[in-house]
């Protein structure tokens, strides 16, 4: 069973700027979630989407939003880019429940200049 | 809410020697406990979890962890170190639909 893919794997953008990052999932989870990793924060929650709906956020601005599709696909939006939105971006899938164990991808390099 | 603390964030053993790396806990709720591991350029692979029942948990690449309510610990330990070993390794709490981490453990392996 193919893992959880994420593109694009590196991406560079100018503050100000919007970006979109893209996340499918392992074939069959229903769950998809959104985690931001950098040096200073470590790994940080940004949302979950199960069947199409949100169902937990975290504590960022809403400059952070998502989506997920029918086909379970989901989509992550960053809009007016800031420096400190430099980070590695987690997609992570589970069957339905989180406890069941999440499987991530491997990242999307987010650089702002 | 829920958190989990991680003590050292590095840690390095010889090639054959134990590896121990600690977590501590803390939740309101029964916890699902989980340790990941991350490599180099890459996303966090599972290495195992507890849910409930046995509290001793087996993982993958030899690893495994114990829970102990009472001490409120989840650490992870393999009886031999590898020099594949090499990586940072969280420990997550699940709650509300997603996952809490740690601030990592980065393990070096001396040969």
């Amino acid at each position: 069973k193919a893992g959880v893919t994420q593109t694009p794997r590196y991406l560079i953008k100018t503050r100000g700027q919007q970006v979109t990052l893209s996340c499918s999932p392992i074939s069959g989870h229903r769950s998809v979630s959104w985690y931001q990793q950098t040096p200073g924060q470590g790994l940080q929650f940004l949302f979950e989407y199960f069947s199409e709906t949100q169902r937990n956020k975290g504590n960022f601005p809403g400059r952070f939003s998502g989506r997920q599709f029918s086909n379970s696909r989901s989509e992550m939006n960053v809009s007016t880019l800031e420096l400190g939105d430099s980070a590695l971006y987690l997609c992570a899938s589970s069957l339905d429940r989180v406890i069941a164990g999440q499987y991530f991808g491997p990242g999307t390099r987010l650089t702002v200049t | 809410a829920q958190s989990v603390t991680q003590l050292g964030s590095h840690v390095s053993v010889s090639e054959g020697a134990l590896v121990l790396l600690r977590c501590n806990y803390s939740s309101s709720v029964p916890p699902y406990l989980f340790w990941y591991v991350q490599y180099p350029n890459q996303g966090l692979q599972l290495l195992l979890k507890y849910t409930t029942g046995a509290t001793l948990v087996k993982g993958i690449n030899g690893f495994e962890a114990e829970f102990k309510k009472s001490e409120t610990s989840f650490h992870l330990t393999k009886p031999s170190a590898h020099m594949s070993d090499a990586a940072e390794y969280f420990c997550a709490v699940s709650g509300l639909e997603k996952l809490t981490f740690g601030t990592g453990t980065r393990l070096t392996i001396i040969p």
